[in-house]
C-alpha cells in the first residue's frame, strides 16, 4: 500500500472548521483514501472514504485534489469530542479482497474550548 | 447491537510466558483482523481470518498465532513474551466483499509485559 504523509498535530477552536490534509503522491488508480480517527483510550473508527470525488458524510467531508495526490478531511464545526489521532490511509478495494488498513503515525487534533 | 468486544481489557505478563486474548466480531461480520499499537504509534496490521483461516500476514513473527472459531470469533495467542510485546492489541471486524470494506475496532487490550 501507498504511503500518506500528514502534520503530527493541528490545533483549533471549538465551533470552528477543521482541515486536516493529507499527501498521497504515489497513491495509484485503484487506491482508495480512507479516514479512520482514534479518541482517547479508544479503537480507530471509521470516518469516512472516497475514490475520485469528493465526499460528505454526517460525520465530515473529504476532498480529493484532481490529481489525487492530495486530500483533506473537513470538520465542519469542531467540537471538544473531536479531539483525536486521525489517520490517513490508502486502501486497494479488490472485489472481495479484505485489504488490511496501513497506518502512519497520524495527526493529533487538539480543540480548545 | 453489539460492536466489537474484547477481552480481557487488561493483562500483565512476564517474560516468556504465553497469553490468549480474546474477540467477538460485530454482529453479521465474518472477517476478523489483529493489530498492535504501541505506545504513540498508530496500530500495526498482525493477520487477518477468514472461514477459519488466516488470509493476511503482516511483519510479525510466528510467535504470533491466532485462530477463528465458525461463530466468527477470534482469539490472538503470543507466545514467549518479550518486554517489546507491551502494547494494545486491537481487533477488528468487517463484512467480507463489503464494498468500502469498513473496519470495526473493538476498545483493545492492554497487554503489559514485565
Amino acid at each position: 500500500d501507498a504511503k500518506t504523509t500528514q502534520p503530527n498535530s493541528m490545533e483549533s477552536n471549538e465551533e470552528e472548521p477543521v482541515h486536516l490534509p493529507c499527501n498521497h503522491s504515489t497513491i495509484s488508480g485503484t487506491d482508495y483514501i480512507h479516514w479512520y480517527r482514534q479518541l482517547p483510550s479508544q479503537g480507530p473508527e471509521y470516518v469516512i472514504h472516497g475514490l475520485t470525488s469528493n465526499v460528505n458524510n454526517r460525520m465530515a467531508s473529504l476532498a480529493i485534489a484532481e490529481d489525487r495526490k492530495s486530500s483533506t478531511l473537513i470538520l465542519h464545526r469542531a467540537t471538544l469530542r473531536d479531539a483525536a489521532v486521525y489517520y490517513c490511509i490508502l486502501k486497494g478495494n479488490y472485489g472481495g479482497s479484505q485489504g488490511n488498513l496501513i497506518f502512519g503515525k497520524g495527526t493529533k487534533l487538539s480543540v480548545k474550548p | 447491537d453489539a460492536g466489537v468486544t474484547q477481552s480481557p481489557t487488561h493483562l500483565i505478563k512476564t517474560r516468556g510466558q504465553q497469553v490468549t486474548l480474546r474477540c467477538s466480531p460485530k454482529s453479521g461480520h465474518d472477517t476478523v483482523s489483529w493489530y498492535q499499537q504501541a505506545l504513540g504509534q498508530g496500530p500495526q496490521f498482525i493477520f487477518q481470518y477468514y472461514e477459519e483461516e488466516e488470509r493476511q500476514r503482516g511483519n510479525f513473527p510466528d510467535r504470533f498465532s491466532g485462530h477463528q472459531f465458525p461463530n466468527y470469533s477470534s482469539e490472538l495467542n503470543v507466545n514467549a513474551l518479550l518486554l517489546g510485546d507491551s502494547a494494545l492489541y486491537l481487533c477488528a471486524s468487517s463484512l467480507r466483499g463489503q464494498l468500502n470494506n469498513e473496519q470495526f475496532f473493538g476498545p483493545g487490550t492492554r497487554l503489559t509485559v514485565l
